[in-house]
């Protein structure tokens, strides 16, 4: 049973658009959200996290939307360029114990 | 550079042979974790090691082995491959505790193929 389910599987947009990744989960104790970024032959690695007592955190072009009550998160890139072409997983984990993850978008973002 | 090193990059393997995937980190990271990633199952979790001398299984255990002997070693064993078990293997740690201060780190992986 996916414990985080991630839409969509791929996405492709404009330089300077917008692509937005959702992802759902059911465990309401699951206390920590975060998305990592993934390059072709490279580890993923942490791009941004966040907690559920806040409904959006950004950082630089990178923003994370929460809605607990949803039990629904997502991310936007703003002003998207091809070098943000990676695959993006959401993840979940609950006091760290475990890290479950989607099953990830992959991202293309065309000149 | 600190972070974590795995070895090999790539293996093919003949079904049925013993494989130990390793990973050795150099940040003193309390927990430890094996990942595999299939296309369109995203990254699951094979085991895991919350401190030297501890393991545990994630989501998907079966066919695979761990030791958490010190700090910075955590191998990955195949007993006898299958072809299921072809995949990408991420090795990664997290220094423990709050899962806000302690992010998971990664390697860049082993391309396993079984035949």
């Amino acid at each position: 049973q996916q414990q985080v389910k991630q839409s969509p599987q791929s996405l492709i947009v404009q330089k300077g658009g917008i692509p937005i990744i959702n992802c759902a989960y059911e465990n309401t104790a699951f206390d920590y959200f975060p998305w990592y970024q993934q390059f072709p032959g490279k580890g993923p690695a942490l791009l941004i996290a966040i907690r559920p007592d806040v409904s959006e955190k950004k950082e630089g072009r990178f923003t994370i939307s929460f809605n607990k009550s949803a039990k629904q998160f997502s991310l936007h890139i703003m002003d998207s360029q091809p070098g943000d072409s990676a695959t993006y997983f959401c993840a979940a984990s609950k006091s760290g114990n475990q890290f479950y993850f989607g099953t990830g978008t992959s991202l293309t973002v065309i000149p | 550079i600190a972070g974590i090193t795995q070895a090999p990059t790539s293996q093919i393997l003949a079904a049925g042979r013993r494989m130990t995937l390793r990973c050795t980190q150099d940040m003193r990271h309390n927990a430890m974790y094996w990942y595999r990633q299939d296309l369109g199952l995203g990254l699951r979790l094979i085991h895991y090691s919350n401190t030297a001398g501890t393991t545990g299984k994630g989501e998907v255990p079966d066919g695979y082995s761990v030791s958490r002997a010190n700090t910075d070693d955590f191998p990955l064993t195949l007993a006898s491959a299958v072809p299921s078990q072809t995949s990408v293997y991420f090795c990664a740690s997290r220094r423990g505790g709050n899962s806000y201060n302690s992010p998971l780190h990664f390697g860049n992986g082993t391309r396993l193929t079984v035949t």
